[in-house]
């Protein structure tokens, strides 16, 4: 049973540029949040999609989007590229059983933007 | 504002050595609480969870001692071994609007020494 994987593992992006992470959750998960990791720094949630519904969102621009699928599948989209953008981002899986709903990260994706 | 944070950020442990990771956390309404360990080029990994209206849990060598009154949090690891080293990361979860809002702190490094 694969776990959560993401694509590209790495990229390289310019100001201004717009870029699209993908990832695929576990097997049997419908809700995938995503995570921003700068270096030395813990995971800032950006946003949780379940149903292909946005359903929460952390302190992030609207520069960043996200999309769900029917298979569960996810994108997150970031326009306008900042320097400060820059960094690990996370995608996590879950089961919507209730209150406490054990997550499963997956390698993440290095964006690096010049 | 509500913040998750962590007293040392390294800790070098001989291996064989008990060791003790330390969390705060600033919201007295976060319910459950995560720690998970990172390792170099991974997404964070689930150790050991607890709920707010317990105070201690044990795992396979870990154990999480929570104490409500001090807003503290710690990752007790016996028998450290070299496959420890890794980056920890406590978590708090509340509820916001029905969902978890999971916040992470900034992690602690983890050395053992061979």
């Amino acid at each position: 049973d694969a776990g959560v994987t993401q694509s590209p593992t790495h990229l390289i992006k310019t100001r201004g540029q717009q870029v699209t992470l993908r990832c695929s959750p576990k097997s049997g998960h419908d809700t995938v949040s995503w995570y921003q990791q700068a270096l030395g720094q813990g995971p800032q949630f950006i946003f949780q999609y379940y149903e292909e519904e946005e359903r929460q969102r952390g302190n992030f621009p609207d520069r960043f989007s996200g999309h769900q699928f029917p298979n569960y599948s996810s994108e997150l989209n970031v326009n306008a590229l900042l320097l400060g953008d820059s960094a690990l981002y996370l995608c996590a899986s879950s089961l919507d059983r209730g209150p406490y709903n054990e997550q499963f990260f997956g390698p993440g994706t290095r964006l690096t933007v010049l | 504002g509500e913040s998750v944070g962590l007293h040392l950020p390294t800790l070098s442990v001989q291996e064989g050595d008990n060791s003790i990771i330390n969390c705060a956390y600033s919201n007295s309404a976060s319910d459950y609480f995560i720690w998970y360990k990172q390792e170099s080029g991974k997404g964070p990994q689930f150790i050991i969870d607890i709920r707010s209206n317990m105070d201690k849990r044990q795992g396979q060598r870990v154990t999480v001692l929570l104490n409500k009154t001090v807003k503290h949090l710690s990752l007790q690891i016996a028998a450290t071994q070299p496959g420890d080293s890794a980056v920890y990361f406590c978590a708090e979860t509340r509820n916001s609007g029905g969902y978890q809002k999971v916040t992470f702190g900034t992690g602690t490094k983890l050395q053992v020494i061979p």
